[in-house]
């Protein structure tokens, strides 16, 4: 069974300073990793979706990376901002009879700082 | 403006009462997928549905259930047989089923549930 980890749960940063979440999984045959952003009380906002045979993706201040072999993915968000603040949640798709599946992780808890 | 609405946005159901999330997009998604989200935990999926008139139970299904019967809609009924059903909702949809060209995952804003 596939098991998703988000280590912290929780990380408080100042205004400026680089995010770096992390996440890891326990199956690595998985066809690609999914990162959201939840604002509290709100549905998932898609970020950055990496399929297996990409080793990283891109899009703006946010940069996410995959080591599948390893089975870990990291976030990095550039320069945070308060409106930074949100759960920031990891997903996988593995590969097996249950792919229509996305695993999550519980999500790690980001507040920028002013 | 394309996207996945999920109504209403709070729901409260009296015990013994069966209540009905309504969830429909129009991103022309072939799959669609109802999963719950509890404080600390990851989201559950509770029914995923491939194609219309085709849906299957996920990890948590019971007391849940589900129709497919347009491609935009796919509506979720909490009944009176799911003991515990105070959570989020949220719906989901994607344009590939799975397999190694699998595409995103796009959300709704989901549905708070409360028992009263």
């Amino acid at each position: 069974k596939q098991e998703v980890t988000q280590i912290p749960a929780a990380l408080s940063v100042p205004e400026g300073e680089n995010l770096v979440l992390n996440c890891s999984f326990t199956d690595s045959a998985i066809y690609n990793l999914q990162w959201f952003r939840q604002d509290p009380g709100k549905g998932l906002t898609s970020l950055l979706l990496i399929q297996s045979s990409q080793r990283e993706q891109t899009s703006g201040r946010l940069n996410a990376s995959l080591d599948k072999s390893s089975g870990r993915s990291t976030l990095y968000i550039a320069a945070s901002q308060p409106g930074d603040s949100a759960t920031y949640l990891c997903a996988v798709r593995h590969v097996g009879p249950n792919d229509y599946k996305l695993s999550f992780g519980a999500g790690t808890t980001v507040t920028v700082r002013a | 403006d394309g996207g996945i609405t999920q109504s209403p946005k709070y729901l409260f159901r009296k015990e013994g009462q069966n209540v009905t999330l309504s969830c429909e997009q129009n991103l022309n998604h072939d799959a669609m997928y109802w999963y719950r989200q509890d404080p600390g935990q990851g989201l559950r999926l509770i029914y995923y549905s491939q194609i219309v008139n085709d849906f299957q139970k996920g990890d948590i299904a019971e007391g849940y259930s589900v129709s497919r019967e347009k491609k935009e809609s796919f509506p979720l009924t909490v009944t009176s047989a799911q003991k515990n059903p105070t959570a989020f909702y949220l719906c989901a949809s994607s344009l590939f089923l799975g397999g190694s060209r699998s595409t995103e995952a796009f959300f709704g804003q989901g549905t708070r549930l409360t028992v009263v």
